[in-house]
């Protein structure tokens, strides 16, 4: 089945650094993928989606300076808290679907928890 | 997509049937019932969808209504290793080439004891 890796599973960096997550489709190929966030206790809200090729699409509310998306290949798409503050601490979790397949499940990262210190 | 309502928590007892039940009255006729599942700490994963007919796989039956406006997902045996919080999603399918956002509404905690 559709694999998707993201990495690192959990990061600690300091308040004021940034810090890149990475969501690789292993064995399918991904025009778009989706960022989510998700904070303790609460659902997935979605973040971005990001496409190969082009400009990320945010979500009303997501500072996209913030939060740079690239999408610089049809299996990797990249995830850039910049300078993280506490209040990113937060759950992070990436999608893609199998572009080739009329198929119908979404197949998601293991995700990355992020803690700003 | 459409919007679905789901209760917050339920409990089941392990070995016995878990039924999650999803209201989702202003679903359309090209729209499809989607099941999620996400376990504590890691990525959703998928489970099931119907468009109006019941379906079955190995992990679970879903069980949509005539008049398509609610839902059941069945987990016949329930196991320790179900407590997790199931997302109901209504939407249209996505074709090939295309892939169309997933918004999650707040789910149903299930909690499987022994």
């Amino acid at each position: 089945g559709a694999v998707v890796s993201q990495h690192p599973s959990w990061v600690i960096c300091k308040s004021g650094t940034s810090v890149k997550i990475e969501c690789r489709s292993l064995d399918f190929q991904a025009t778009t993928m989706f960022w989510y966030r998700q904070f303790p206790k609460q659902s997935l809200m979605l973040m971005a989606t990001s496409n190969e090729g082009s400009k990320a699409t945010y979500e009303q509310g997501v500072e996209k300076d913030k939060f740079l998306i690239n999408h610089a290949s049809l299996t990797l798409s990249t995830l850039t808290v910049t300078s993280a503050h506490p209040e990113d601490s937060s759950f992070y979790i990436c999608s893609a679907r199998d572009q080739g397949a009329w198929g119908h499940g979404y197949t998601f990262g293991s995700g990355t928890r992020l803690t700003v210190v | 997509d459409a919007k679905t309502t789901q209760p917050t928590s339920m409990d089941c007892a392990e070995g016995r049937a878990a039924n999650l039940p999803c209201n989702h009255s202003t679903i359309s006729g090209n729209e499809y019932v989607y099941w999620y599942r996400q376990i504590h700490s890691q990525g959703p994963q998928y489970i099931i969808h119907g468009l109006k007919n019941n379906e079955t796989n190995e992990m679970a039956s879903l069980i949509i209504t005539e008049d398509r406006k609610s839902s059941t997902l069945i987990l016949p045996h329930a196991t320790l290793r179900d407590t997790a919080v199931y997302y109901c999603i209504v939407r249209v399918a996505s074709g090939t080439g295309t892939a169309s956002k997933l918004t999650f509404g707040t789910g149903t905690r299930l909690q499987v004891t022994l």
